[in-house]
């Protein structure tokens, strides 16, 4: 079946840094990518809509510069998350919508921890 | 916002009984989606049941969609312990931008 993979699955960082997070589709086209924010116990929040080739769509509230995107071919988009601070220790989900199907396909997650 | 909200937030029960999770939405859908979501882990679809539809059942699952009161059901039988995760509906993003809004999810517990 289809896959997406995610890159790396746990981060550590220090702050300041940036860190670099990978969504592939491994056996599919994505024309849309999406990236979302999850919390402890808590729901799926959108960070962002990627469209292949072209600049990403923001949620309000979601800052543009803080959490690059870029989703450079049909398979693969990244987060950066630029600045870090231990308030975005978080985990990252992406999610990729298959050009042919339209079916929409999740990653497993990246944990970040910034310390 | 277009998230949808879950009841109960948290449920505890013996392996073997049923569990059954509640979504309220906000909005006209087309569809909607229940996921699954180990903890720590990606989400896994379960189902998806389109407007027009009532009720579908996939193996121990049952879900229900009442467009009139905007509300759908996730009905799992015969809980065991592996079935310990949370449960989210979603619904699609109506404006045309194709993602997905994730209710407030349910976290399930069956005790062995």
């Amino acid at each position: 079946g289809a896959v997406v993979s995610q890159h790396p699955s746990r981060v550590i960082c220090k702050s300041g840094t940036s860190v670099k997070i990978e969504c592939r589709s491994l056996d599919f086209q994505a024309t849309t990518m999406f990236w979302y924010r999850q919390f402890p116990k808590q729901s799926l929040m959108l960070m962002a809509t990627s469209n292949e080739g072209s600049k990403a769509t923001y949620e309000q509230g979601v800052e543009k510069d803080k959490f690059l995107i870029n989703h450079a071919s049909l398979t693969l988009s990244t987060l950066t998350v630029t600045s870090a601070h231990p308030e975005d220790s978080s985990f990252y989900i992406c999610s990729a919508r298959s050009r042919t199907r339209g079916t929409i396909y999740f990653g497993e997650g990246s944990w970040l921890t910034v310390v | 916002s277009q998230q949808g909200e879950e009841d109960p937030q948290a449920l505890s029960i013996q392996e073997g009984e049923n569990a059954t999770m509640n979504c309220s939405y906000k909005t006209s859908i087309n569809n909607l989606q229940w996921y699954r979501q180990n903890s720590g882990r990606g989400l896994v679809h379960l189902i998806l049941i389109r407007s027009n539809e009532r009720e579908k059942h996939s193996g121990r699952l049952r879900v229900t969609l009442d467009t009139s009161k905007k509300s759908s059901s996730l009905l799992i039988t015969a809980s065991r312990a592996a079935d310990t995760a949370s449960y989210f509906c979603a619904t699609p993003d109506q404006t045309g931008a194709n993602n997905l809004f994730f209710g407030t999810g349910t976290r399930l517990t069956v005790i062995p």
